[in-house]
């Protein structure tokens, strides 16, 4: 079964700091796409980065960088220069196509809790 | 450009009621896609759908079904519910092809008593 593994409940970080996710998954195929979302209290799913697995390149967006080790299965988030609004509930994903039916779907982790702190 | 819209917002039910759940893609997005989100735990997915077709089911029963509207909106029906059912239901739409992305709706939160 293919699965999405974030090993902690919650995180906290000071304003200003920098903190890294972890995500680690499972899958037997080759080609698929990561993604990192934001969930905020108001529960909006919000896209933060995607990572493309054929690209050996790690994904970069502002502040939000993406560890991608593909051998290892890894594909963690590092937030940098940490801000008030970043605290959420962040959810790892990857989408894989789906043999019958020629779609694709997301497969979400359990979620981080982040909490920025003063 | 507004972004994927969703109604209603929340929803009370009771046992044994259906549902119908509504989503709008933003313009330009022919694919949307449904997932289920209960409390603590990460979006399940349910269905996506483009060109009116279905393309992909997830491992919900058959209480569960959609359909997509040559406009690309689309509805998520549930008949019967149960207590479990209550969730949030969020909504997804992405274009088509290998550079797809998912952008989800705000979620519609439904209760079932």
């Amino acid at each position: 079964a293919q699965t999405v593994t974030q090993s902690q409940p919650e995180m906290s970080v000071q304003e200003a700091e920098t903190v890294t996710l972890s995500c680690t998954y499972d899958t037997s195929e080759s080609d698929y796409y990561l993604f990192w979302y934001k969930q905020p209290p108001s529960r909006q799913m919000i896209l933060v980065i995607r990572q493309e697995a054929y690209k050996q390149q790690n994904a970069t967006e502002n502040r939000f960088s993406v560890n991608f080790q593909k051998a290892a299965k890894s594909f963690s988030l590092k937030i940098s220069d940490s801000q008030l609004g970043d605290a959420a509930m962040y959810f790892c994903a990857y989408r894989i196509p789906i043999l019958t039916g020629g779609g694709n779907k997301l497969t979400f982790g359990t979620g981080t809790q982040l909490k920025v702190e003063l | 450009d507004a972004g994927v819209t969703q109604s209603p917002t929340h929803l009370i039910k009771t046992r044994g009621q259906q549902v119908t759940l509504r989503c709008s893609p933003i313009s330009g997005h022919k694919s949307v896609s449904w997932y289920q989100q209960v409390l603590g735990q990460g979006p399940q997915f349910i269905f996506q759908y483009y060109e009116k077709e279905e393309r992909g089911r997830g491992n919900f029963p058959d209480r569960f079904s959609a359909r997509q509207f040559p406009n690309y909106s689309s509805e998520l029906n549930v008949n019967a519910l149960l207590l479990g059912d209550s969730a949030l239901y969020l909504c997804a739409s992405s274009l088509v092809g290998v550079e797809e992305t998912q952008y989800f709706g705000p979620g519609t939160r439904l209760l079932v008593l």
